[in-house]
């Protein structure tokens, strides 16, 4: 099984500032099948990013993705006030594991 | 719109029988798997199965096979997440995921239900 190790636990920035999530594999991904999702209080998950780089439908383009192999990045290039929620990196090429998340909060 | 209704919150005691469901519409049920995923409280998430819901076709990671049962009725566009005998360990929020490509049983998931709360208390 393919474990994602997410870092930090707790991101504190203030809105307009840049976040930058790391999700790690223990193994490689395979066709850089690495996705992200946001979650915030109450509700369910949203997916922001698939294939490492792909932004979802009606997805901002201050969210980016990269990386490959075991090593991936979520950025956001300015923080607006809703960017305030938990991050969630999954790898989807074997079976489907997440990673513990990244909270990103308001400094 | 595409939508995911899940069935509401459920108490049960340890021991006891459960399936909860997700209802799709908006899109058509039969052209996308449905998956489920477990978020324990508050804890991260955690990919339970997936379901074809045009033959009804499943797999399960490993961590739940034989633990739960997903099905699915394409007639009335639901699917379906059992136990035959909860624990308390089962007390979590579920929820039903549609698969972001029609026919496609690679695990990204565009349309999320709004959870299914349930606690297994004594």
């Amino acid at each position: 099984e393919i474990v994602l190790t997410q870092s930090p636990g707790t991101l504190s920035l203030s809105p307009g500032e840049r976040a930058t999530l790391s999700c790690r594999a223990s193994q490689s991904v395979s066709s850089s099948y690495l996705a992200w999702y946001q979650q915030k209080p109450g509700q369910a998950p949203r997916l922001l990013i698939y294939g490492a780089s792909s932004r979802a439908t009606g997805i901002p383009d201050r969210f980016s993705g990269s990386g490959s192999g075991t090593d991936f990045t979520l950025t956001i290039s300015r923080l607006e006030p809703e960017d305030f929620a938990v991050y969630y990196c999954q790898q989807y090429g074997s079976f489907g594991t997440f990673g513990q998340g990244t909270k990103v909060e308001i400094k | 719109e595409v939508q995911l209704v899940q069935s509401g919150a459920e108490v049960k005691k340890p021991g006891e029988s459960l399936r909860i469901s997700c209802k799709g519409s908006g899109y058509s049920f039969t052209s996308y798997w449905i998956s489920w995923v477990r978020q324990m409280p508050g804890k991260g998430l955690e990919w339970m199965g997936r379901i074809d819901p045009s033959d009804s076709y499943t797999n399960y990671s490993p961590s739940f096979q034989g633990h739960v049962t997903i099905s699915a009725d394409k007639s009335i566009s639901t699917a379906y997440l059992q136990w035959s005998s909860l624990k308390a360990s089962d007390t979590a929020m579920y929820y039903c995921a549609r698969h972001r490509m029609g026919g496609d049983p690679t695990l990204i998931f565009d349309y999320w239900g709004q959870g299914t709360l349930v606690t297994v208390s004594s």
